[in-house]
């Protein structure tokens, strides 16, 4: 089966400017979640979907950041504006099932905010 | 509050070696402990995974962990390391049941002939 794939692969864009990063879950799967690790830190949890509903958004920066899901497939996270702290790479991962159900991950974009 | 902490930037291990990977976390109830791998250009790969049960979990490419409840710690293992195991090794935890996951900065593996 596919894996995750993400969208683009790197972005660089402007403070001020608007991006929009896309996620393709691996199908079947309605659990998607979105994390991001910033300047080689910790890999931090940003939200979770199940299907089209958030299920858990405690981890979003602030309210530049948009996350949807629309139809419970492919999601999109888009930062608007982008400031220079949101450099980092964002992962979008999916599973399965929530409870005990091992995550599988993309290989990121990686957003270079000048 | 969930923590995971790996303490070692970076390992260093000649092939053929065993290595050992640490890991110690701080959660509140019961550890769901994960390990992942990221390559190069790639995305995390799932390692192995302790939910419950037996303490010694087994995973992908024969590395093992073993969950020490007393130390809390889940250091990541394998008898003989591969210059192919190089890479960045990412422990993880959650609790209910494996929603988000809480992650270690990271541990770089070098592996060399």
């Amino acid at each position: 089966e596919a894996g995750v794939t993400q969208f683009p692969s790197h972005s660089v864009i402007e403070k001020g400017q608007t991006v929009t990063l896309r996620c393709d879950p691996i199908s079947g799967h309605d659990n998607l979640y979105w994390y991001r690790r910033v300047m080689g830190k910790e890999i931090k949890f940003l939200l979770h979907f199940v299907k089209e509903s958030k299920q858990d958004e405690s981890g979003m920066p602030n309210n530049r950041f948009l996350a949807e899901r629309t139809g419970g497939t492919y999601s999109t996270l888009k930062v608007q504006p982008a400031e220079l702290e949101d450099s980092g790479v964002y992962f979008c991962a999916s599973s399965r099932g929530q409870f005990y159900h091992e995550q599988y991950f993309g290989p990121g974009t990686r957003l270079t905010v000048t | 509050a969930q923590s995971v902490a790996q303490p070692e930037d970076q390992v260093n291990v000649a092939e053929g070696n065993p290595l050992t990977v640490k890991c110690t976390y701080s959660v509140s109830g019961n550890p769901y402990l994960f390990w992942y791998v990221q390559y190069p250009n790639r995305g995390l790969q799932f390692l192995l995974k302790y939910i419950t049960g037996d303490n010694l979990v087994k995973g992908s490419y024969g590395f093992e962990a073993e969950f020490n409840k007393s130390q809390t710690s889940f250091h990541l293992k394998k008898p003989s390391a591969l210059v192919s195991d190089s890479a960045l090794y990412f422990c993880a935890s959650s609790t209910g049941g494996g929603n988000k996951l809480t992650f270690g900065t990271g541990t770089q593996l070098k592996v060399e002939l």
